[in-house]
């Protein structure tokens, strides 16, 4: 079975500067995709990024970046130029792609703050 | 706003009784999945759907069921509810079965 694991339950970052949030996870599979979401104090769940296992370069989106490691199974999130508004609890997740099912296997979140 | 919508945003309810949660996902997602986040357990899979059919179960009770409507919207019912139902319930839609999941912004349940 799948699992992801997010050791940082509690991260801190001053206002602009670069934070990086840490995920590993375990698969036997090949093919997947990896998520960060953030959920801030409104509890809506927001994506923020995505990587396909299949893609060797790291996803990047404006702010968000990833580090994916696939042989280390390492799937970390860097927020650079880090804003209030990023203040929240991040998840990271994984999704199989084809296969039975496409369920969201969740790591247990890290909640950020963000320092003026 | 993710465009998948859910109602109620807020349920009270006693223990034993039942309740029904909706959700409409994104315009052309076939699948729906539903979750609950709860203190204790975190984020975990119930159900999904694809085109009316269920695909898969995850830790889901007895208790609970759902369906997917010929128009695509869901609805999870859970009946004779204890304490420890109390959770938030997100409903999530994807195009395919696979990639980005897109969530609606959840049912807050509370059994007293």
């Amino acid at each position: 079975a799948q699992t992801v694991t997010q050791s940082q339950p509690e991260m801190s970052v001053q206002e602009a500067e670069t934070v990086t949030l840490s995920c590993t996870y375990d698969t036997s599979e090949s093919d997947y995709y990896l998520f960060w979401y953030k959920q801030p104090p409104s509890r809506q769940m927001i994506l923020v990024i995505r990587q396909e296992a299949y893609k060797q370069q790291n996803a990047t989106e404006n702010r968000f970046s990833v580090n994916f490691q696939k042989a280390a199974k390492s799937f970390s999130l860097k927020i650079s130029d880090s804003q209030l508004g990023d203040a929240a609890m991040y998840f990271c997740a994984y999704g199989n792609l084809g296969g039975a099912t496409n369920k969201l296997i969740f790591g247990t979140g890290t909640l950020l703050a963000v320092q003026p | 706003d993710s465009g998948v919508t859910q109602t109620p945003k807020h349920l009270i309810t006693a223990t034993g009784q039942r309740v029904t949660l909706r959700c409409s996902p994104r315009s052309g997602d076939l699948s729906v999945y539903w979750y609950q986040q709860s203190l204790d357990q975190g984020l975990q899979f119930l159900i999904q759907y694809y085109n009316g059919e269920e695909r898969a179960k995850g830790n889901i009770l007895e208790r609970f069921s759902a369906q997917q409507f010929p128009d695509l919207h869901s609805e999870l019912n859970l009946s004779s509810l204890e304490l420890g139902d109390s959770a938030l319930y997100f409903c999530a839609s994807s195009v395919v079965e696979g990639g980005e999941q897109y969530f609606g912004p959840g049912t807050r349940l509370t059994v007293t």
